[in-house]
């Protein structure tokens, strides 16, 4: 089945340092979407980004969608302990299914 | 004014016990689903429900039923417990059109002794 993978599963950095997770699909997306889920917290989504290519930057956050659409990224430039928490990306499943399937999620760890 | 809403926040139960998971939105919107996250943080999809009609199960255990009266509202019931089903679970709505973001609610920490 549709499986989508994060790498690293854990990040641990100073805070100042950058910070990226990767997002890798087994199938081409329509879309992908990203949430944040502080610790203790429900999932709470971030931005979605839909062509092929896309950049997308919400301050220092920027989110990147591949070429392929089967991969995507997202790049936190100089972290703070705000940043704290687990990351998830989010590719829908076959149309009709109404279903998004959520990568596996990378948690970072902001250190002072 | 919360827009997703789920009760109770924790449940604790003993093995073979029936428990339910109450789950509203004030969104106007059309799917809602139900979601379990594990201790390694994984996010799976158990049910999506669509104006009230069952979308998906995702080969989740007849023990778990869930339950739409009507839009605004997904329950889940769980039949006989067992210790795996400790968990993290998360009620979620969405327009259901494409692109459309998942709007989560505040979980509700299951654990079985």
């Amino acid at each position: 089945g549709q499986q989508v993978m994060q790498i690293p599963q854990y990040q641990h950095v100073q805070e100042g340092e950058d910070f990226t997770t990767y997002c890798n699909s087994s199938t081409t997306l329509s879309n992908i979407q990203w949430y944040k889920q502080r610790p203790g917290g429900h999932p709470v989504f971030l931005i979605q980004l839909v062509k092929s290519g896309e950049v997308k930057k919400q301050k220092r956050l920027t989110f990147q969608f591949g070429e392929a659409k089967k991969n995507s990224s997202l790049h936190i430039t100089a972290t703070q302990t705000t940043d704290v928490g687990t990351y998830f990306c989010a590719g829908p499943g076959a149309s009709g299914t109404y279903k998004y399937i959520f990568g596996t999620g990378t948690r970072l760890k902001v250190l002072a | 004014d919360t827009a997703v809403s789920q009760t109770p926040k924790y449940l604790v139960t003993q093995m073979g016990n029936d428990k339910s998971i109450k789950c509203e939105q004030n969104l106007g919107h059309d799917t809602m689903y139900w979601y379990k996250q594990d201790s390694k943080k994984f996010l799976k999809i158990m049910f999506s429900y669509n104006n009230k009609e069952l979308i998906i199960n995702e080969t989740v255990p007849n023990r778990f039923s869930p339950k739409s009266p009507d839009k605004a509202h997904l329950n889940l019931h769980i039949n006989s417990l067992e210790l795996g089903d400790s968990a993290v679970y998360f009620c979620a709505s969405s327009t259901g059109q494409d692109n459309s973001p998942l709007h989560f609610g505040n979980g509700t920490r299951l654990t079985v002794t």
